[in-house]
C-alpha cells in the first residue's frame, strides 16, 4: 500500500469533457504538489498547494487541497488532447518525498 | 542550462552484473533523490540525500547503494542486478523538500 493513492488509475475521455482526479492519504502533509509526465520524460511540476482548503487555478486546471491536508484533487475543464499524460500528486513527510500511484489521462480528439 | 543529467538512457544487464547510474545537477540543489517507476505504482523513492555526505534510505532501498561526495553528483549503484530491478529510474533534485523537484530524463533498465 502506497502512502498516496490516486483515482482513477486510467481515464479516457472525449475532447471537451470535464474530469476530476483524486489524491488521498491517511497522513497529513505540509504541502502537496501535482506533476504531469509525458512518455519518455521526467515529471514536470504543475502546482504546489500549501494551506488546507486552498484552491489554485492554472488556466483550465483547478487544484484543491483538503481542509485536513490529507487529500487533494485536480479538476480539468474542457479537456484537450494536449492534456494527455500521467498526472502525479506528491508530498513531503519527514525527510522523504512521496509520489502517488498516478492517473493516466487520454483525451481523444 | 543542463538541469539534471542522467546517464545512460537505456541499459540491459544480465542477472548478477553490477552497474552505476549517473546523476548530475548544476542548480546547486541540496536535496537529491532516486526513484523507480513501475506501471501502476507511480514513483517510489529508493534513496535520497539532503546534502553532500548525507544519504538515507527511501521506500525501496534493497539492492541499491548511493553516495553523495559532492553537491552536484548522486550516483546509484546496483551491486548484483536482479530481474525485479527492471524498471525506469529517475533522478531528481530540489532546493528543499517542499520546493519544485527537477527530474532527469530517466534510465530504462532491463535485467535479463
Amino acid at each position: 500500500t502506497q502512502l498516496l493513492e490516486q483515482s482513477p488509475q486510467f481515464l479516457s475521455i472525449q475532447e471537451g469533457e470535464n474530469l476530476t482526479v483524486y489524491c488521498n492519504s491517511s497522513s497529513v502533509f505540509s504541502s502537496l504538489q501535482w506533476y504531469r509526465q509525458e512518455p519518455g520524460e521526467g515529471p514536470v511540476l504543475l502546482v504546489t498547494v500549501v494551506t488546507g482548503g486552498e484552491v489554485k487555478k492554472l488556466k483550465r486546471l483547478t487544484f484543491q487541497f483538503g481542509d485536513a491536508r490529507k487529500d487533494s484533487s485536480l479538476h480539468i475543464t474542457a479537456a484537450q488532447p494536449g492534456d494527455t499524460g500521467l498526472y502525479l500528486c506528491a508530498g513531503a513527510l519527514g525527510n522523504q518525498f512521496y509520489f502517488g500511484t498516478g492517473t493516466s489521462l487520454t483525451v481523444i480528439p | 542550462n543542463a538541469g539534471v543529467t542522467q546517464t545512460p538512457k537505456f541499459q540491459v544487464l544480465k542477472t548478477g552484473q553490477s552497474m552505476t547510474l549517473q546523476c548530475a545537477q548544476d542548480m546547486n540543489h541540496e536535496y537529491m533523490s532516486w526513484y523507480r517507476q513501475d506501471p501502476g505504482m507511480g514513483l517510489r523513492l529508493i534513496h535520497y540525500s539532503v546534502g553532500a555526505g548525507i544519504t538515507d534510505q527511501g521506500e525501496v532501498p534493497n539492492g541499491y547503494n548511493v553516495s553523495r561526495s559532492t553537491t552536484e553528483d548522486f550516483p546509484l549503484r546496483l551491486l548484483s542486478a536482479a530481474p525485479s530491478q527492471t524498471s525506469v529510474y529517475f533522478c531528481a533534485s530540489s532546493r528543499g523538500l517542499n520546493t519544485e523537484a527537477f527530474f532527469g530524463q530517466g534510465t530504462r533498465l532491463t535485467v535479463v
